[in-house]
């Protein structure tokens, strides 16, 4: 069975600093990985998504995220923090068989300061 | 074009009553799913449809939930005799791959908060 760990509830950083997010994996079989964000009173959203190709994923908003198959991982990064890039962040994995789960982290709230 | 719609926004109930939850997935989008957020946790699946049936329900808590898409449009989460525990809010999301494919993209609703009593 598969599952995901977001270390980290709360994330905190100043604007213009470094994003970094932290999701770890476990599956048997090849996954998929994705990062979704939820603002404030608004359903989740896409932010990008592994699916076997590229390893390194560029999504929306100057996120991206890179898969590493050894670490088991797929943080979330982006160079430089924006006010408007306060929300919770969810990463998400499902895998190419034992059903259409998805399976969700319990979530990372950023916080921007100004 | 519009998303994903999910009414009522909010539900208050009292336990022991039968409530329904519907969704309305963007148009031409045959999967739909089904997911509960509780307070602080990310959401937990409950159920897939692909077309009009359900392709796996392996996340349905117990036999109280029920869901039905019966024309492969709107979907309608059925939960008889609510309990308190089932405060939380209801996720529905859609995605296009008529295949069902694992890396589709889903689209989500807003969701609905249900508040048993």
């Amino acid at each position: 069975a598969q599952s995901v760990t977001q270390l980290g509830s709360h994330v905190s950083v100043s604007e213009g600093a470094l994003v970094l997010l932290r999701c770890n994996y476990s599956s048997s079989v090849p996954p998929y990985l994705f990062w979704y964000v939820q603002y404030p009173n608004q359903g989740l959203q896409l932010l990008l998504k592994y699916t076997s190709a590229a390893t390194l994923v560029k999504g929306i908003n100057g996120f991206e995220a890179e898969f590493k198959k050894s670490e088991t991982s797929f943080h979330l990064t982006k160079p430089s923090a924006h006010m408007s890039d306060a929300a919770e962040y969810f990463c998400a994995v499902t895998t190419h068989t034992g059903g259409f789960k998805t399976i969700f982290g319990a979530g990372t709230r950023l916080f921007v300061k100004a | 074009g519009a998303g994903v719609s999910q009414t009522p926004s909010n539900k208050v109930t009292e336990k022991g009553k039968y409530v329904e939850l519907r969704c309305d997935p963007i148009s031409g989008h045959t999967a739909l799913y089904w997911y509960r957020q509780s307070l602080g946790q990310g959401p937990e699946f409950l159920i897939y449809f692909q077309g009009t049936g359900a392709a796996d329900d392996s996340g349905l808590p117990n036999d109280r939930f029920f869901a039905v898409r019966p024309e492969g449009s709107v979907s309608t989460l059925k939960i008889q005799r609510t309990e308190r525990g089932d405060s939380a809010v209801y996720l529905c999301a859609s995605s296009l791959n008529p295949s069902g494919g694992r890396g589709d993209t889903q689209y989500f609703g807003p969701g609905t908060r249900l508040t048993v009593l």
